[in-house]
């Protein structure tokens, strides 16, 4: 069973479309996240949550806006794509919060053309 | 602020051993260690704690200087798996990881 699953695992859509990620864990965490990774590797984190509710929200514009139904679940739903947006996109879990492991999903690899 | 992880990069043949280090300019309360291969996700590694506490893989050996802000990897008699790119994260007390800008090893037969 895939610990923390992501879908679509390939994303490739237009300047200015909406898209939605999606994230599931079976691992029973509390702690649920979203990272940007670019071109360059560089690894940020946008949002986390903690039981449903959110805890870290980063400067990220208005246009990503994260949703958890519940505390297995964690979606990401972009507006108005851009070019900028381009980037793989992975899902995390922990138990907690930060000073445990984190278990990353696939990825979902965004291309904006 | 991001930590600085040093070196960029580095090419090892099998069996050699190699150090890679992550500094910080903040005070942090854990350095958390993770690799990540190409087209992969990261897999962790490694968390140090404020205080000695660490956890993670039995292979995998690290020390966190918490005065200096400073932790390092060190892998020893490499294999062919060890390859990827390695990432610190540290944690200042905001509740996040905030990573390096990553460490690519190369380990040739």
């Amino acid at each position: 069973d895939t610990a923390v699953s992501q879908t679509p695992k390939y994303l490739v859509t237009q300047m200015g479309n909406d898209k939605s990620i999606k994230c599931e864990q079976n691992l029973g965490h509390d702690t649920m996240y979203w990272y940007k990774q670019d071109s360059k590797k560089f690894l940020k984190i946008m949002f986390s949550y903690n039981n449903k509710e959110l805890i870290i929200n980063e400067t990220v514009p208005n246009r990503f806006s994260p949703k958890s139904p519940d505390k297995a679940h964690l979606n990401l739903h972009i507006n108005s794509l851009e070019l900028g947006d381009s980037a793989v996109y992975f899902c995390a879990s922990s138990q907690l919060a930060y000073y445990n492991e984190q278990f990353f999903g696939p990825g979902t690899r965004l291309t904006v053309l | 602020q991001q930590p600085v992880q040093s070196p960029q990069a580095v090419i090892l043949r099998e069996g050699e051993d190699a150090v890679i280090n992550c500094s910080s300019s903040k005070a942090l309360y854990s350095v958390h260690w993770y690799r990540q291969k190409h087209g992969e996700a990261p897999v962790f590694l490694m968390i140090l704690l404020k205080g000695g506490e660490q956890k993670g893989h039995e292979k995998i050996s690290a020390s966190f200087n918490e005065k200096k802000q400073q932790s390092s990897l060190y892998l020893t008699a490499s294999q062919l798996s060890y390859s990827g790119t390695y990432f610190c994260g540290t944690e200042g007390g905001a509740q996040k990881l905030v990573f390096g800008q990553g460490t690519r090893l190369t380990i040739n037969p």
